[in-house]
């Protein structure tokens, strides 16, 4: 079992939609949580750090549920530029590890 | 700022080559990393280095070296090179290393073994 699961999609949601992803680990040592976002063929890029009281961001919204051990990026209002491979974080000293990604398509 | 780079950024070899991935920050970060990904598995650390002079093995480690040069430079070697390393290769570096920061990513670098 990967020690960072992510559904992989993909979701393909119209302009406008709301859309949530969830990211488990298993990992209860885990100490700090991101959500990173990678366009096609780039390099992942930080979207956002997730602290145990949630936390917003314009149209994102992420949340850490350590009892149950997963973590949630919610999207509001999706653009089309939010089209994008979401990938979750899970990081203990030195070794950060990532879940495979969940691709995101979002259509006029 | 260039933040990150990367050396080369498409490379093919043949099974049992040698070469050598080259990476180098402008950040001033202690911490460097070496991933791999792969479809369907996510970014893989291969090896890290939690400050200039130190090196640790990271989750999939076997077949790679790695060198610390400086506090700007962490390379990757492949010795001799496998199809199973067929993957886009990413350095990526963050401040201290510590559990609560984040990290910054170079480019890529997509590598094929024939």
């Amino acid at each position: 079992r990967k020690e960072v699961e992510q559904d992989p999609g993909p979701f393909n949601v119209p302009e406008g939609a709301t859309v949530a992803f969830n990211c488990t680990y298993s990992n209860s040592a885990s100490q700090s949580f991101f959500w990173y976002r990678q366009d096609c063929r780039k390099e992942p890029k930080l979207l956002m750090s997730v602290y145990s009281s949630g936390n917003e961001d314009g149209r994102f919204t992420a949340q850490l549920n350590r009892a149950s051990q997963y973590i949630s990026l919610l999207i509001r209002d999706s653009k089309l530029s939010d089209s994008a491979t979401y990938l979750c974080a899970v990081n203990r000293v030195n070794d950060m590890r990532f879940g495979a990604g969940t691709r995101l398509t979002v259509k006029p | 700022n260039a933040g990150v780079t990367q050396t080369p950024k498409f490379q093919v070899l043949k099974t049992g080559q040698s070469m050598t991935l080259q990476c180098a920050q402008d950040m001033n970060h202690n911490s460097m990393y070496w991933y791999r990904q792969d479809p369907g598995m996510g970014l893989r650390l291969i090896y890290y280095s939690a400050s200039e002079g130190t090196t640790d093995k990271g989750e999939v480690p076997n077949g790679y070296n790695v060198s610390r040069l400086n506090k700007r430079e962490f390379s990757l070697r492949l010795e001799s090179a496998a199809p199973s390393q067929t993957s886009v290769y990413f350095c990526a570096s963050s401040p201290e290393g510590l559990y609560q920061e984040t990290q910054y990513f170079g480019p890529g670098t997509r590598l094929l073994v024939l």
